[in-house]
């Protein structure tokens, strides 16, 4: 079946830091790709998502490239904040139109001043 | 415009007894789906409701069982609880019609089962 594996947390960095949490996927046919947020006490809100390998997607200085070759999806940031401090969910959704996600654990990441 | 709604925030239950989660889809939304996430994990899949019917079920026992309504808000029931039914749940909808892949989540409901 699908699944999704993220690197274990938690992640503790000081701002400004550069930042990199690992996602790799399984699963049959084309999925798309996704990570979301989760700050303390909300629910899930989507931070960028790819549709197909080599797709970039890009929000609030956060980065992922769709890589199939190595089923990855790892994010990346230049330079944390603290208000950046979350845990960050990788997912994926194997029909790839809204269908059933597939999430990993999650990654608590924690930026210090 | 709201975003997904999900009614009540936190909700205390003992073992043995029934509880009904509520949603309210994004506006212009036709899809709702179920997540349960235990703490400190990922969110699992439940089910899906299109059109008044679930479409999709994820590994999750007949206890849970929802609704969808006309006006495309949904239910989830849960059954019998158990103590391992103390999670968030999870509340996320999208808009299937129109071929886009992307579910909002709501707040979610905090269940603890004594």
């Amino acid at each position: 079946g699908d699944s999704v594996t993220q690197m274990e947390g938690p992640v503790t960095l000081s701002e400004e830091a550069f930042l990199t949490i690992n996602c790799t996927y399984t699963a049959t046919g084309y999925p798309s790709l996704f990570w979301y947020v989760q700050y303390p006490g909300e629910g899930l809100q989507l931070l960028l998502k790819a549709t197909k390998a080599d797709d970039k997607g890009s929000n609030k200085g956060f980065e992922a490239t769709y890589r199939k070759e190595t089923t990855s999806f790892h994010l990346e940031k230049g330079s944390v904040q603290v208000s950046d401090s979350a845990v960050y969910f990788c997912a994926l959704d194997r029909r790839g139109s809204a269908r059933q996600l597939t999430f990993g654990s999650g990654t608590q990441l924690t930026v210090l001043p | 415009d709201a975003g997904v709604t999900q009614s009540p925030t936190h909700l205390i239950k003992t073992r043995g007894q029934q509880v009904t989660l509520r949603c309210s889809p994004k506006s212009g939304h036709d899809t709702v789906s179920w997540y349960q996430q235990a703490l400190g994990q990922g969110p699992q899949f439940i089910f899906q409701y299109y059109e008044e019917e679930e479409r999709q079920r994820g590994n999750f026992p007949d206890r849970f069982s929802g609704h969808q309504f006309p006006n495309y808000s949904s239910e989830l029931n849960v059954n019998a609880l158990l103590l391992g039914d103390s999670a968030l749940y999870l509340c996320a909808s999208s808009e299937i019609a129109g071929g886009r892949n992307e579910q909002f989540f709501g707040p979610g409901t905090r269940l603890t089962v004594l």
